[in-house]
Protein backbone atom coordinates (compact mmCIF):
# COMPACT_ATOMS: atom_id res chain seq x y z
CA UNK A 1 0.00 0.00 0.00
CA UNK A 2 0.75 3.42 -0.20
CA UNK A 3 3.40 4.81 2.30
CA UNK A 4 4.59 8.59 3.17
CA UNK A 5 7.88 9.06 5.57
CA UNK A 6 8.59 12.50 7.01
CA UNK A 7 11.49 13.56 9.19
CA UNK A 8 10.76 13.92 12.99
CA UNK A 9 10.28 17.13 14.98
CA UNK A 10 10.15 19.51 16.18
CA UNK A 11 12.52 21.00 13.54
CA UNK A 12 13.95 24.40 15.12
CA UNK A 13 15.28 27.09 13.65
CA UNK A 14 16.34 30.89 13.89
CA UNK A 15 14.47 33.49 11.65
CA UNK A 16 15.91 33.51 7.90
CA UNK A 17 18.07 30.05 8.29
CA UNK A 18 17.38 27.69 5.38
CA UNK A 19 14.42 25.14 6.00
CA UNK A 20 14.33 21.34 4.45
CA UNK A 21 11.71 19.08 5.72
CA UNK A 22 12.57 15.64 3.88
CA UNK A 23 9.91 13.36 2.65
CA UNK A 24 9.81 10.07 0.54
CA UNK A 25 6.97 7.98 -0.57
CA UNK A 26 5.89 4.67 -1.50
CA UNK A 27 3.17 4.06 -3.71
CA UNK A 28 2.52 2.18 -6.77
CA UNK A 29 2.20 4.04 -10.29
CA UNK A 30 2.05 7.81 -10.59
CA UNK A 31 0.89 9.20 -6.97
CA UNK A 32 0.44 13.28 -7.15
CA UNK A 33 2.37 14.60 -4.07
CA UNK A 34 1.40 17.43 -1.54
CA UNK A 35 2.65 19.56 1.13
CA UNK A 36 -0.34 21.07 3.45
CA UNK A 37 0.24 23.41 6.33
CA UNK A 38 -1.75 23.34 10.00
CA UNK A 39 -1.81 26.09 12.11
CA UNK A 40 -2.07 25.71 15.80
CA UNK A 41 -5.66 24.65 16.54
CA UNK A 42 -6.91 24.76 12.82
CA UNK A 43 -7.47 22.62 9.71
CA UNK A 44 -4.77 22.04 7.01
CA UNK A 45 -4.08 24.20 4.32
CA UNK A 46 -2.55 23.02 0.65
CA UNK A 47 1.00 24.89 0.56
CA UNK A 48 1.72 23.10 -2.90
CA UNK A 49 1.80 20.20 -4.93
CA UNK A 50 3.48 18.58 -8.01
CA UNK A 51 1.21 16.35 -10.08
CA UNK A 52 4.12 14.65 -12.17
CA UNK A 53 7.66 13.26 -11.76
CA UNK A 54 10.19 16.67 -12.46
CA UNK A 55 7.34 18.93 -11.39
CA UNK A 56 8.18 22.26 -8.90
CA UNK A 57 5.05 22.95 -6.76
CA UNK A 58 5.99 26.28 -4.70
CA UNK A 59 4.27 29.14 -2.82
CA UNK A 60 5.22 31.75 -0.58
CA UNK A 61 8.43 30.92 -0.30
CA UNK A 62 8.51 27.19 -0.51
CA UNK A 63 9.46 24.64 -2.87
CA UNK A 64 9.16 20.89 -3.21
CA UNK A 65 10.54 18.58 -6.36
CA UNK A 66 8.81 15.52 -7.09
CA UNK A 67 12.04 13.31 -7.34
CA UNK A 68 10.56 9.86 -8.77
CA UNK A 69 13.87 8.47 -8.82
CA UNK A 70 14.37 8.55 -5.23
CA UNK A 71 10.52 8.71 -4.68
CA UNK A 72 11.40 12.02 -2.68
CA UNK A 73 9.66 15.41 -2.20
CA UNK A 74 11.35 17.47 -0.14
CA UNK A 75 9.91 20.66 1.21
CA UNK A 76 12.36 23.75 1.10
CA UNK A 77 12.80 27.57 1.81
CA UNK A 78 15.37 30.05 1.45
CA UNK A 79 14.75 32.25 4.87
CA UNK A 80 12.13 30.91 7.32
CA UNK A 81 10.08 33.61 9.62
CA UNK A 82 8.42 33.30 13.22
CA UNK A 83 5.03 33.11 11.34
CA UNK A 84 6.24 29.75 9.23
CA UNK A 85 5.95 27.96 12.25
CA UNK A 86 3.22 25.47 12.09
CA UNK A 87 3.21 21.23 11.55
CA UNK A 88 3.62 20.53 7.87
CA UNK A 89 2.32 17.15 6.42
CA UNK A 90 3.57 15.80 3.46
CA UNK A 91 0.87 13.34 1.21
CA UNK A 92 0.27 11.57 -1.45
CA UNK A 93 -2.76 10.25 -3.65
CA UNK A 94 -2.76 8.09 -6.12
CA UNK A 95 -3.58 8.30 -9.60
CA UNK A 96 -7.49 8.67 -9.87
CA UNK A 97 -7.79 8.38 -6.30
CA UNK A 98 -8.49 11.58 -4.11
CA UNK A 99 -7.89 10.32 -0.64
CA UNK A 100 -5.24 11.10 1.17
CA UNK A 101 -2.19 9.08 2.47
CA UNK A 102 -0.35 11.97 5.20
CA UNK A 103 2.87 11.23 6.80
CA UNK A 104 2.91 11.60 10.88
CA UNK A 105 4.04 15.71 10.18
CA UNK A 106 6.85 17.90 11.24
CA UNK A 107 6.66 20.41 13.56
CA UNK A 108 8.64 23.70 12.68
CA UNK A 109 9.45 26.22 15.30
CA UNK A 110 10.98 29.79 14.06
CA UNK A 111 12.62 31.94 16.51
CA UNK A 112 13.15 35.61 16.83
CA UNK B 1 -17.51 33.11 1.73
CA UNK B 2 -16.56 29.38 -0.02
CA UNK B 3 -15.60 26.75 2.80
CA UNK B 4 -16.25 23.97 5.18
CA UNK B 5 -17.97 24.41 8.42
CA UNK B 6 -17.54 21.82 10.99
CA UNK B 7 -19.52 22.22 14.01
CA UNK B 8 -18.90 22.15 16.86
CA UNK B 9 -15.16 23.32 17.59
CA UNK B 10 -15.18 20.87 20.85
CA UNK B 11 -16.91 18.13 22.11
CA UNK B 12 -17.48 15.97 25.12
CA UNK B 13 -18.44 12.32 25.42
CA UNK B 14 -19.62 10.33 28.15
CA UNK B 15 -18.53 6.67 27.46
CA UNK B 16 -21.12 5.15 26.02
CA UNK B 17 -23.00 7.49 23.77
CA UNK B 18 -23.27 8.11 20.65
CA UNK B 19 -22.18 11.86 19.06
CA UNK B 20 -22.31 13.13 15.95
CA UNK B 21 -20.03 15.71 14.49
CA UNK B 22 -21.37 17.67 11.55
CA UNK B 23 -19.12 19.39 8.04
CA UNK B 24 -21.43 21.64 6.03
CA UNK B 25 -19.29 22.54 2.67
CA UNK B 26 -20.81 25.83 0.17
CA UNK B 27 -18.06 25.10 -2.38
CA UNK B 28 -20.56 22.51 -4.94
CA UNK B 29 -17.74 19.71 -4.56
CA UNK B 30 -18.43 15.97 -5.57
CA UNK B 31 -16.47 14.20 -2.75
CA UNK B 32 -15.98 14.39 1.46
CA UNK B 33 -13.80 12.86 3.55
CA UNK B 34 -13.53 12.47 6.82
CA UNK B 35 -10.17 12.04 8.20
CA UNK B 36 -8.81 11.32 12.02
CA UNK B 37 -5.77 13.40 13.67
CA UNK B 38 -3.68 11.83 16.76
CA UNK B 39 -0.62 13.47 18.34
CA UNK B 40 2.50 12.22 16.38
CA UNK B 41 0.51 9.99 13.98
CA UNK B 42 -0.51 12.30 10.82
CA UNK B 43 -4.03 12.20 9.74
CA UNK B 44 -5.74 8.57 8.92
CA UNK B 45 -8.75 8.16 6.84
CA UNK B 46 -12.33 7.33 8.47
CA UNK B 47 -14.98 7.89 5.85
CA UNK B 48 -14.88 8.81 1.97
CA UNK B 49 -17.94 9.71 -0.16
CA UNK B 50 -17.33 10.16 -3.99
CA UNK B 51 -21.19 11.29 -4.65
CA UNK B 52 -24.19 12.00 -2.70
CA UNK B 53 -26.03 8.45 -1.51
CA UNK B 54 -22.41 6.86 -1.72
CA UNK B 55 -20.04 6.48 0.68
CA UNK B 56 -16.81 3.47 1.45
CA UNK B 57 -15.03 2.97 4.10
CA UNK B 58 -11.37 4.10 4.52
CA UNK B 59 -8.63 2.67 6.61
CA UNK B 60 -10.06 3.26 10.54
CA UNK B 61 -13.53 2.90 9.56
CA UNK B 62 -14.71 0.73 13.17
CA UNK B 63 -16.60 2.64 15.93
CA UNK B 64 -17.82 5.11 12.90
CA UNK B 65 -20.59 5.67 10.43
CA UNK B 66 -21.48 8.58 8.21
CA UNK B 67 -24.12 9.04 5.77
CA UNK B 68 -24.49 11.34 2.59
CA UNK B 69 -27.85 12.72 1.79
CA UNK B 70 -27.15 15.74 0.62
CA UNK B 71 -24.18 16.66 -1.81
CA UNK B 72 -23.18 19.96 1.02
CA UNK B 73 -23.41 17.45 4.08
CA UNK B 74 -20.94 14.82 5.45
CA UNK B 75 -22.20 13.99 9.27
CA UNK B 76 -19.45 11.78 11.24
CA UNK B 77 -21.43 9.68 14.13
CA UNK B 78 -18.85 8.79 16.43
CA UNK B 79 -20.46 5.09 18.12
CA UNK B 80 -19.98 3.62 21.50
CA UNK B 81 -18.30 1.02 19.66
CA UNK B 82 -15.18 2.88 19.19
CA UNK B 83 -12.69 2.07 21.77
CA UNK B 84 -10.89 5.48 21.87
CA UNK B 85 -12.39 8.22 20.14
CA UNK B 86 -10.59 10.70 21.52
CA UNK B 87 -9.00 13.03 18.95
CA UNK B 88 -8.83 15.89 16.49
CA UNK B 89 -11.43 14.62 13.62
CA UNK B 90 -10.91 17.11 10.35
CA UNK B 91 -13.47 16.71 7.12
CA UNK B 92 -12.53 17.63 3.91
CA UNK B 93 -13.60 18.33 0.33
CA UNK B 94 -12.66 18.18 -3.54
CA UNK B 95 -14.11 19.75 -6.41
CA UNK B 96 -14.25 16.02 -7.95
CA UNK B 97 -12.66 12.49 -7.31
CA UNK B 98 -9.34 12.51 -9.01
CA UNK B 99 -5.53 12.40 -8.06
CA UNK B 100 -4.36 15.69 -8.41
CA UNK B 101 -6.78 17.46 -6.76
CA UNK B 102 -6.52 19.87 -4.26
CA UNK B 103 -8.40 19.17 -1.03
CA UNK B 104 -10.05 22.09 1.52
CA UNK B 105 -10.18 21.09 5.43
CA UNK B 106 -12.41 22.43 8.25
CA UNK B 107 -11.57 23.81 11.45
CA UNK B 108 -11.81 20.71 12.97
CA UNK B 109 -13.81 18.99 15.99
CA UNK B 110 -11.64 18.06 18.96
CA UNK B 111 -13.54 15.26 20.94
CA UNK B 112 -12.88 14.03 24.29
CA UNK B 113 -14.44 11.04 26.09
CA UNK B 114 -14.74 12.29 29.75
Amino acid sequence: GNSVTQMEGPVTLSEEAFLTINCTYTATGYPSLFWYVQYPGEGLQLLLKATKADDKGSNKGFEATYRKETTSFHLEKGSVQVSDSAVYFCALSSAGYSTLTFGKGTMLLVSP
Amino acid sequence: DGGITQSPKYLFRKEGQNVTLSCEQNLNHDAMYWYRQDPGQGLRLIYYSQIVNDFQKGDIAEGYSVSREKKESFPLTVTSAQKNPTAFYLCASSMKWSGNTEAFFGQGTRLTVV
